[in-house]
């Protein structure tokens, strides 16, 4: 069965730095999305990704958060000088079109601490 | 805006019991789908039901099943012969119609399976 997949799995990062998520969505999708779940909190939508470009992004995701699919395959979310609020657990998520179900599907998750 | 509630920060049921989950959502929008996703302590989130706003017949998927009442806003996931594995945070989440998609969710029932 096709699956999104993240890497890292978990990284410790200190605060001001730069830290890249990486994602492999579904193949055949068109949607992708990051999500961001703070430790004991629900899952908050960051920012949603179609046709190379950004199509909704939250209050959350400012000037310091960027997406990119670089190479048709990857994308990937940075965070540009990391904050210690920044850590929480972060999302990739993809979906295909109405006509393959409109469900959204999520990667394992990369869990950033920042220190 | 959508909001996404669930009432229960936690429940607990024994093995082989049937637990119901709840959910209320609020919206103005008349297409929308809801979903349930499963998140064991690993932290993946899982799907595990949908539903069509537009269908009148609640989905299922083997032990798990869905009451929806879309005039009252509800939908609640019954899971019936309740696993070990069915330890889990479940979400309730909300997805408009259009293109880009994306979920709110509710903030979560911690469910734990005693043997």
């Amino acid at each position: 069965e096709p699956e999104v997949t993240q890497t890292p799995s978990h990284q410790v990062t200190q605060m001001g730095q730069e830290v890249i998520l990486r994602c492999v969505p579904i193949s055949n999708h068109l949607y992708f999305y990051w999500y961001r779940q703070i430790l004991g909190q629900k899952v908050e939508f960051l920012v949603s990704f179609y046709n190379n470009e950004i199509s909704e992004k939250s209050e959350i995701f400012d000037d310091q958060f960027s997406v990119e699919r670089p190479d048709g395959s990857n994308f990937t979310l940075k965070i540009r000088s990391t904050k210690l609020e920044d850590s929480a657990m972060y999302f990739c998520a993809s979906k295909g079109t109405a006509d393959s179900g409109n469900t959204i599907y999520f990667g394992e998750g990369s869990w950033l601490t920042v220190v | 805006a959508q909001t996404v509630t669930q009432s229960q920060p936690e429940m607990s049921v024994q093995e082989a019991e049937t637990v119901t989950l709840s959910c209320t959502y609020d919206t103005s929008e008349n297409n929308y789908y809801l979903f349930w996703y499963k998140q064991p302590p690993s932290r993946q989130m899982i799907l595990v039901i949908r539903q069509e706003a537009y269908k009148q017949q609640n989905a299922t998927e083997n032990r798990f099943s869905v009451n929806f009442q879309k005039a009252a806003k509800s939908f609640s996931l019954k899971i019936s012969d309740s696993q070990l594995g069915d330890t889990a945070m479940y979400f309730c989440a909300f997805m408009k119609v259009d293109q880009g998609g994306k979920l709110i969710f509710g903030q979560g029932t911690e469910l734990s399976v005693k043997p």
